[in-house]
C-alpha cells in the first residue's frame, strides 16, 4: 500500500521566516494531496490541497508544490506567526482506493515571536 | 457547511467495559466514514473505512470484533471500543467524506478515551 514520510518532525522558525514541509510517497497512483493543521486536542483541518494534474498552488501565505516525477511534494508558509505553530500532517490519496488517505508522521512547528 | 460531530468528546472507563462513540455528519449525507487513532505525539492511523449500509473495512492489525464500527445511515457511524483496556486508551478521531468520489475528508472534533 501506499507510504508517506515527512520531514522533519520538528521545525523551530522565527517570526517572518518560511518554514518548508516535505512528504515523500512510495504509490505512483496517488493523485490527490492534501495539508492538514492540528493544534493540540483538536480536529485536523485542511490548509491546503493539490491534485496531481497541477504542479503548484497558492493560498496567500501557504503554497505547496508537487513533483510526480520525484514523487514528492511540499507545503511552504511565508511570513510565519506565531499562530501558525501546530502540527503539520501531509497526506496522500490513491485513485483507486476510494477517498482513502495515508498520512505523514506529522511535522511540529514552532514559530518564535 | 460540510460539519462532523462526534460523542462523546471524552470518556473515562473502567477496564473491561464497552465504549460506544458516535460519528454525524451534520449537514451532508457521507457516503464513507473513517476512524483513525491516534496516539499522542503520533499521527492520525486508520483503523477501518466504513460504508452505508456495508460492512467496515478493517486496516492490518486493526481487531474487527474488539472495535465494532456500524454505518446504519448516511450522516452516522459508530464506533465500540469492546472490552476496553489501557492500551486502547487514545484520541479516535472520525472523517467523512460526501461522495465516492469527492476528494476532501471532513474531520470529527476527535473522543479522547482513557482506560483505567
Amino acid at each position: 500500500g501506499e507510504n508517506v514520510e515527512q520531514h522533519p518532525s520538528t521545525l523551530s522558525v522565527q517570526e517572518g521566516d518560511s518554514a518548508v514541509i516535505k512528504c515523500t510517497y512510495s504509490d505512483s497512483a496517488s493523485n490527490y494531496f492534501p495539508w492538514y493543521k492540528q493544534e493540540l486536542g483538536k480536529r485536523p483541518q485542511l490548509i491546503i490541497d493539490i491534485r496531481s494534474n497541477v504542479g503548484e498552488k497558492k493560498d496567500q501565505r501557504i503554497a505547496v508544490t508537487l513533483n510526480k516525477t520525484a514523487k514528492h511534494f511540499s507545503l511552504h508558509i511565508t511570513e510565519t506567526q506565531p499562530e501558525d505553530s501546530a502540527v503539520y500532517f501531509c497526506a496522500a490519496r490513491v485513485g483507486n482506493a476510494g477517498n482513502m488517505l495515508t498520512f505523514g508522521g506529522g511535522t511540529r512547528l514552532m514559530v518564535k515571536p | 457547511g460540510a460539519v462532523v460531530s462526534q460523542h462523546p468528546s471524552w470518556v473515562i472507563c473502567k477496564s473491561g467495559t464497552s465504549v460506544k462513540i458516535e460519528c454525524r455528519s451534520l449537514d451532508f449525507q457521507a457516503t464513507t466514514m473513517f476512524w483513525y487513532r491516534q496516539f499522542p505525539k503520533q499521527s492520525l492511523m486508520l483503523m477501518a473505512t466504513s460504508n452505508e449500509g456495508s460492512k467496515a473495512t478493517y486496516e492490518q492489525g486493526v481487531e474487527k470484533d474488539k472495535f465494532l464500527i456500524n454505518h446504519a445511515s448516511l450522516t452516522l457511524s459508530t464506533l465500540t471500543v469492546t472490552s476496553a483496556h489501557p492500551e486502547d486508551s487514545s484520541f479516535y478521531i472520525c472523517s467523512a467524506s460526501r461522495a465516492a468520489r469527492s476528494n476532501e475528508q471532513f474531520f470529527g472534533p476527535g473522543t479522547r478515551l482513557t482506560v483505567l
